[in-house]
């Protein structure tokens, strides 16, 4: 059973353009959440998705931050006019969705550098 | 913020128990304690999870004092491959699923 598979791995992007992060959780896992590490940080989640629906986005920035999760395909975290604060590794989890008690599982993460 | 407090960082010799204290004395009665690390800014590994009763699995064990304020995540027998950041969380997912990371326990696991 593959893991959470998370791909550019790495990414570079120049100020103003639009970074693409995608997503795709475990098999069977319906909950996907997006997470943000800045260098010397902890991780601070942005977004909680469900199948075609956006469940809880309180951590995401207003503006230029979308994400998705298609009824097919990955999810995707949408970064447009980038700048370098935005530099960062971007990480993606996902679970069953039972309760209460249900395990994130992490994939390895996009490593996002704007120049 | 964070619930939960953990010491900056510790140190282990090779082959002996890694005991990583928390401190969480204001977890709600219906909240887990999840143990993460991540290991040298891979994505984060579930490590184990316990609500009351002491938990082990093949990673690790997890104590949790009787009144749930704290709680000790022990690695018996460490290896260098067990030197990351270790993170402490407490969950519920019927709260809400939001994972709050703080800044860990830097665990150096020395030869």
């Amino acid at each position: 059973n593959a893991g959470v598979m998370q791909n550019p791995r790495h990414l570079v992007r120049r100020r103003g353009q639009e970074a693409r992060l995608r997503c795709s959780p475990m098999k069977g896992h319906s909950h996907v959440y997006w997470y943000r590490q800045l260098p010397e940080e902890g991780l601070k989640f942005m977004v909680y998705l469900q199948k075609e629906n956006i469940i809880d986005e309180s951590g995401m920035p207003k503006e230029r931050f979308s994400a998705e999760f298609p009824k097919e395909g990955p999810s995707i975290l949408r970064i447009q006019q980038v700048v370098r604060g935005d530099s960062a590794a971007y990480f993606c989890a996902s679970s069953p969705g039972g309760l209460p008690a249900e395990t994130q599982y992490f994939g390895p993460g996009t490593r996002l550098l704007v120049l | 913020d964070a619930k939960t407090t953990q010491p900056p960082s510790m140190d282990c010799a090779e082959g002996r128990a890694a005991n990583l204290p928390c401190n969480h004395s204001t977890i709600s009665g219906n909240e887990y304690v999840y143990w993460y690390r991540q290991i040298h800014s891979q994505g984060p590994q579930y490590i184990i999870h316990g609500l009351k009763n002491n938990e082990t699995n093949e990673m690790a064990s997890l104590i949790i004092t009787e009144d749930r304020k704290s709680s000790t995540l022990i690695l018996p027998h460490a290896t260098l491959r067990d030197t990351a950041v270790y993170y402490c969380i407490s969950y519920n997912a019927g709260n809400n699923r939001k994972l709050i990371w703080g800044l860990g326990t830097s665990l150096a696991v020395n030869p």
